[in-house]
C-alpha cells in the first residue's frame, strides 16, 4: 500500500550495530504497529502506538524500542542487533474511527543481521 | 521477493476450482475477523472480515465461515485464478484495534 511506506526495504547489518527501521503514512491514521515476520510463525506485534504520546510493548519487544515523532512517523530501532533478529519487518496503521481493528500494512523490511 | 511461505502448510489447487483455506483461533472472546492476503514481496492485504454475530459473509469470490462453536474460521474463494497464489492469514481481535495472526496458508494455483 503506496500510502504506508517502509525504510530502508532491505538492510544487511553486523551484529551489535543499531539500526533504524522507518515507517510513513499519509493515512492520516492515528494508530500504527511494528510487526516482524519469520518464515513459518506468521506475524507477531513488537510495539503499539496510538497516538503520538502513547507508546505500547507488544508479545515480543525485548531487544527493540520505538520512536514516534509525528503522528505520521513511527520508526523502530535494534539496539544492538542479533542474528536472531533476522527478519521481515512490517509497519501497519489504522484508524480509530474507521473499519474496526482493519489495518494497512507496508510494504516491508527485509532485515539480515550477520 | 521473500518467501513467506517457507514450513506453511500448502494447498495446491487447480485453475479455475473453488479454494478452502481454514483456520483455528484461539481466544473464545475475540469478536472480530479478518483475512489477509500476503503475496511475495508485499506486505499483507485485506481481504474481508467478520463479526462473532455472524457465520457468513460474502465479498466478490470470496465468502468467509465462522464456526464460534469449535473456533474455525474459513475462506472460501470461488473460480481460482493464477493471481491468487499467496500466504493468506487470519487474525482475530483481542481489543483495542491489536490483532493475533495465524501462522498462514500458501495458496498455489495451477494454470
Amino acid at each position: 500500500d503506496a500510502d504506508v511506506t517502509q525504510t530502508p526495504r532491505n538492510r544487511i547489518t553486523k551484529t551489535g550495530k543499531r539500526i533504524m527501521l522507518e515507517c510513513s503514512q499519509t493515512k492520516g491514521h492515528d494508530r500504527m504497529y511494528w510487526y516482524r515476520q519469520d518464515p513459518g510463525l506468521g506475524l507477531r506485534l513488537i510495539y503499539y502506538s496510538f497516538d503520538v504520546k502513547d507508546i505500547n510493548k507488544g508479545e515480543i519487544s525485548d531487544g527493540y524500542s520505538v520512536s514516534r515523532q509525528a503522528q505520521a512517523k513511527f520508526s523502530l530501532s535494534l539496539e544492538s542487533a542479533i542474528p536472531n533478529q533476522t527478519a521481515l519487518y512490517f509497519c501497519a496503521t489504522s484508524a480509530h474511527s474507521g473499519r474496526i481493528d482493519e489495518q494497512f500494512f507496508g510494504p516491508g523490511t527485509r532485515l539480515t543481521v550477520l | 521477493g521473500e518467501s513467506v511461505g517457507l514450513h506453511l502448510p500448502t494447498l495446491s489447487v487447480q485453475e479455475g476450482d473453488n479454494s478452502i483455506i481454514n483456520c483455528a483461533y484461539s481466544n473464545s472472546a475475540s469478536d472480530y475477523f479478518i483475512w489477509y492476503k500476503q503475496e511475495s514481496g508485499k506486505g499483507p492485504q485485506f481481504i474481508i472480515d467478520i463479526r462473532s454475530n455472524m457465520d457468513k459473509r460474502q465479498g466478490q469470490r470470496v465468502t468467509v465461515l465462522l464456526n464460534k462453536t469449535v473456533k474455525h474460521l474459513s475462506l472460501q474463494i470461488a473460480a481460482t485464478q493464477p493471481g491468487d497464489s499467496a500466504v493468506y492469514f487470519c487474525a482475530e481481535s483481542y481489543g483495542n484495534n491489536r490483532l493475533a495472526f495465524g501462522k498462514g496458508n500458501q495458496v498455489v494455483v495451477i494454470p
